[in-house]
């Protein structure tokens, strides 16, 4: 089975300091990672991906997250937060060996205040 | 990525009818997901759409209650049926491009049963 989880329902930031959003998995095989963003009333967008490779991956509108294998963590960061951030964020994950079968995590509400 | 479109984006039922939720995609996919939100809540995968096959169920979702045709590789409906107040969410449909490993998801139907 795989599950995944967001330990904080909520994050709150000021505009301009750096965010953390946390993600923490458990997977058999080797896990493949994403984070998605829900913006009210949206469906999600997806913003990055962990396949295989660098630990540090890159993705939309100056997010990264970092694959940290013996921490089980995929943890979002942006350097410098903006308000138009405030949104629902998802972590998921799939097994290389399991099929498509996409997890989610509980969701983290981001509220970036000016 | 893919551009998806649901049909209706909202709809409010009465109790022990049904709605059949369109998804339609730019481009052939071979599979296509769906998805339920509930209120407050993370994704919960309900079935998976192969083209030329039966839908998969996952646990919890049954095909007398939630049918659904996949009749091409870019549409796809999902129906609800004999709807109680316990099915008022949001119903996202998502497809996983054979060329990359995530999935894109549309903007979701959100439906409230009264």
């Amino acid at each position: 089975a795989q599950s995944v989880a967001q330990p904080e329902d909520q994050v709150n930031v000021a505009e301009g300091n750096p965010l953390t959003v946390k993600c923490t998995y458990s997977v058999s095989g080797n896990p493949y990672l994403f984070w998605y963003v829900q913006y009210p009333n949206r469906g999600l967008q997806f913003l990055l991906k962990y396949i295989t490779g660098d630990n540090l991956v890159k993705g939309s509108y100056g997010f990264e997250a970092e694959f940290n294998k013996s921490q089980t963590s995929f943890h979002l960061k942006k350097p410098s937060a903006l308000v138009s951030d405030s949104a629902l964020y998802f972590c998921a994950v799939k097994s290389n060996n399991a099929g498509n079968m996409l997890t989610f995590g509980g969701g983290t509400r981001l509220m970036v205040k000016p | 990525s893919a551009v998806i479109s649901q049909k209706p984006s909202r709809d409010i039922c009465q109790r022990g009818t049904s709605l059949t939720i369109q998804c339609q995609v730019d481009s052939q996919v071979t599979m296509m997901f769906w998805y339920r939100q509930q209120p407050g809540q993370s994704l919960t995968l309900i079935a998976t759409a192969n083209q030329g096959s039966e839908a998969t169920y996952e646990s919890g979702f049954v095909i007398d209650k939630f049918p659904i045709s996949r009749p091409n590789l870019t549409f796809s409906t999902l129906t609800v049926s004999n709807m109680s107040p316990e099915d008022s969410s949001i119903y996202l449909c998502s497809v996983g491009p054979s060329s990359s490993y995530e999935q894109y998801f549309g903007p979701g139907t959100r439906l409230t049963v009264t």
